[in-house]
């Protein structure tokens, strides 16, 4: 079965990077896409960006792009989310997801999710 | 970038009743459309992709309509488990893939 483990709790002090895994198992990871969608306390989703496995492209929402570097290690078929520069605004829980379909087929939505990683930015 | 709004913003609905949520798109997506659940607490949930293809698992009383810029997700008779927060995102194209604002689905 299809399962994205994420890794535990960060915290850390502003200015300060962070760097969250997401193992994946149960499917052929070089074949489908991987979002990172991030969640502020109480407030709604936010899309980071996309990376395929296969071909090491990426994608980063605007807002993130000089911040984020999303990358995967094939070997272990996990992919990372760095983070740098950290405020306080950017306290969330972090997800990665699956997209459904298979890269071949285009961009689709996100079908499998990690549990999420809650980073916490804090003097 | 496209936008994605959704109304109502909060949707108080009696068990048993309908519930009819929207999401707007700031050009068109054709019907590169999803919807998901977030109860609280728990991740997100695929409902509803293609605009009105319901995922795997997912009760026949979600149904999803719309392309384009407008779309609909109706839940026909509300359950306990459904009262939750529901967000549409796009996937068309190419990134971004905006998500909408969501809408809370709280008991009347």
């Amino acid at each position: 079965q299809v399962e994205l483990v994420q890794s535990g709790p960060e915290v850390r002090k502003p200015g300060a990077s962070v760097k969250v895994s997401c193992k994946a198992s149960g499917y052929s990871f070089n074949s489908y896409g991987i979002n990172w969608v991030r969640q502020a306390p109480g407030q709604g989703l936010e899309w980071i960006g996309w990376i395929s496995p296969f071909s090491g492209d990426i994608n980063y929402a605007q807002k993130l792009q000089d911040r984020v570097t999303l990358t995967t290690d094939t070997s272990s078929t996990t992919a990372f989310m760095e983070l740098r520069s950290l405020t306080s605004d950017d306290t969330a829980i972090y997800y990665c997801a699956r997209e459904r379909l298979r890269l071949l087929a285009g961009h689709s939505p996100l079908d499998f999710w990690g549990l999420g990683t809650l980073v916490t930015v804090s003097s | 970038e496209i936008v994605l709004s959704q109304s109502p913003a909060t949707l108080s609905v009696s068990p048993g009743e309908r519930a009819t949520l929207s999401c707007r798109a700031s050009q068109s997506v054709t019907n590169n459309l999803a919807w998901y659940q977030q109860r609280p607490g728990q991740t997100p949930r695929l409902l509803i992709y293609d605009a009105s293809t319901r995922a795997t698992g997912i009760p026949a009383r979600f149904s999803g309509s719309g392309s384009g810029t407008e779309f609909t997700l109706t839940i026909s008779s509300l359950q306990s488990e459904d009262f939750a927060v529901y967000y549409c995102q796009h996937y068309h194209s190419w990134p971004p893939f905006t998500f909408g604002p969501g809408t809370i689905v709280d008991i009347k």
